[in-house]
């Protein structure tokens, strides 16, 4: 089974509006972290945001926020007010167990197209 | 701010080369990671390291080996080239202890022809 699934391979919203990228998550670990990640068509990956599973709250960073909800195993990434630069492949990914030294596994991702 | 860089960002290879690619850190993270990246599958693990000299394969680590004489730099070893590790590889690092975030390189795109 997939441990991280995004569903929507690909994505448009236009500029100024809001979106919403899915990701749902598949562990019996009690405690994990879930990532989201982008990818600009440059390559690197620049990290935006972090839940963990005893997070009482949702995390924001700025215009992103984590939808978490812990009994539906979905953790949504959601960017406010989007912009043109906002255009990239969006991963979600997941941290099984305690302690840094944990690979994480990705999703498929997402592929945003801000339009203008 | 973080650096973990890539010694290239392009390279072309023929099959059953040998493939040295490097990645350099500037935080004194103890952990490193080596990932491929390809269409529809995400990320997916070939080795970490969590201390000098120690590594841990990963999801797919055949094909592949690494090294890691210095805390600062995580080399991945591709023995004899082939053609289906054409890919994007990147390599990532994090600390011991708090912020478990992974720091993301460059990435190097490797064809082998």
């Amino acid at each position: 089974a997939q441990k991280i699934t995004q569903t929507q391979p690909g994505m448009f919203v236009q500029e100024k509006e809001a979106v919403t990228l899915d990701c749902t998550y598949d562990t019996s670990d009690p405690s994990y972290g879930l990532f989201w990640y982008k990818q600009p068509s440059s390559g690197e990956m620049i990290f935006l945001i972090y839940q963990g599973s005893y997070d009482q709250q949702n995390a924001t960073e700025g215009r992103y926020s984590l939808n978490f909800q812990k009994a539906r195993k979905s953790a949504n990434l959601v960017i406010s007010a989007s912009q043109l630069g906002d255009s990239a492949m969006y991963f979600c990914a997941m941290r099984e167990g305690q302690g840094s030294a944990r690979q994480l596994t990705f999703g498929s991702g997402t592929q945003l197209t801000v339009l203008p | 701010d973080v650096k973990v860089t890539q010694s290239s960002r392009y390279l072309v290879k023929r099959t059953g080369e040998k493939v040295f690619l490097e990645c350099v850190q500037d935080m004194d993270h103890e952990n490193m990671f080596w990932y491929r990246q390809d269409p529809g599958l995400g990320l997916r693990l070939i080795y970490f390291s969590y201390d000098v000299k120690m590594k841990e394969k990963g999801d797919i680590p055949e094909g592949y080996s690494v090294s890691r004489e210095k805390k600062e730099r995580f080399s991945l070893i591709l023995e004899s080239a082939s053609t289906n590790q054409t890919s994007m590889y990147l390599c990532a690092s994090n600390a011991l202890a708090g912020e478990e975030t992974q720091y993301f390189g460059p990435g190097t795109r490797l064809l082998v022809l």
